[in-house]
């Protein structure tokens, strides 16, 4: 069952602009939320997590919005830079991490024209 | 400080064929997960080891298994291969967080092809 969705599917933003990446998800027992960022053949490095007893989080460029009742949150890449041009994914964990099971979403693959 | 390493980089099998990927995690971290990710998908969470011990296990078949050591390094082996296991396997290694959650570090991956 699809417990995530994330969107868009694929986001070109100009250098310099706003990339504004979101993601819904249905289980409420979810309680961490980290966004990784994946460059081709490479592995996805971790960007920011939230926990959702925070509205909004900041390191750098880089910005979660949590909004808790509505179920979502999004990723904020702020003067966005072709080295930024990747694939994103947002990830849930549930309480205590059941086992350490992290649940990606799709993907949006980002492309930031110089 | 050394990230996750996994090996090997690529790999290609038959179907039918046994694979073996390894993982060695950051010095420090107990604890190893190894997900599927498919060409264009998300990561998909196969296992999680926490001092050698199983804490977690996805939809996978059977046929995949794995196993941690006691230097915490891993093991992921799939049997009787198909083409649909073709995928990046990544290994991650995890510390606990101050708020209690396994914060996840992947590693660059193995890439299976299985022809």
């Amino acid at each position: 069952q699809q417990q995530v969705k994330q969107s868009p599917q694929s986001l070109i933003v100009q250098k310099g602009g706003i990339s504004i990446i979101n993601c819904a998800y249905e289980n409420t027992a979810f309680d961490y939320f980290p966004w990784y960022q994946q460059f081709p053949g490479k592995g996805p490095a971790l960007l920011i997590a939230i926990r959702p007893d925070v509205s909004e989080k900041k390191e750098g460029r880089f910005t979660i919005s949590f909004n808790k009742s509505a179920k979502q949150f999004s990723l904020h890449i702020m003067d966005s830079q072709p080295g930024d041009s990747a694939t994103y994914f947002c990830a849930f964990a549930g309480v205590y991490n059941q086992g350490g099971k992290l649940i990606f979403g799709q993907g949006t693959e980002l492309s930031v024209k110089p | 400080d050394a990230g996750v390493t996994q090996s090997p980089t690529h790999l290609i099998k038959t179907r039918g064929q046994h694979v073996t990927l390894r993982c060695s995690p950051i010095s420090g971290h107990k604890s190893v997960s190894w997900y599927q990710q498919v060409l264009g998908q998300g990561p998909q969470f196969i296992f999680q080891y926490y001092e050698k011990e199983e804490r977690g296990r996805g939809n996978f078949p059977d046929r995949f298994s794995a196993r941690q050591f006691p230097n915490y390094s891993s093991e992921l082996n799939v049997n009787a291969l198909l083409l649909g296991d073709s995928a990046l396997y990544l290994c991650a290694s995890s510390r606990l967080t101050s708020g209690g959650h396994n914060e996840q570090f992947f590693g660059p991956g193995t890439r299976l092809t299985v022809l």
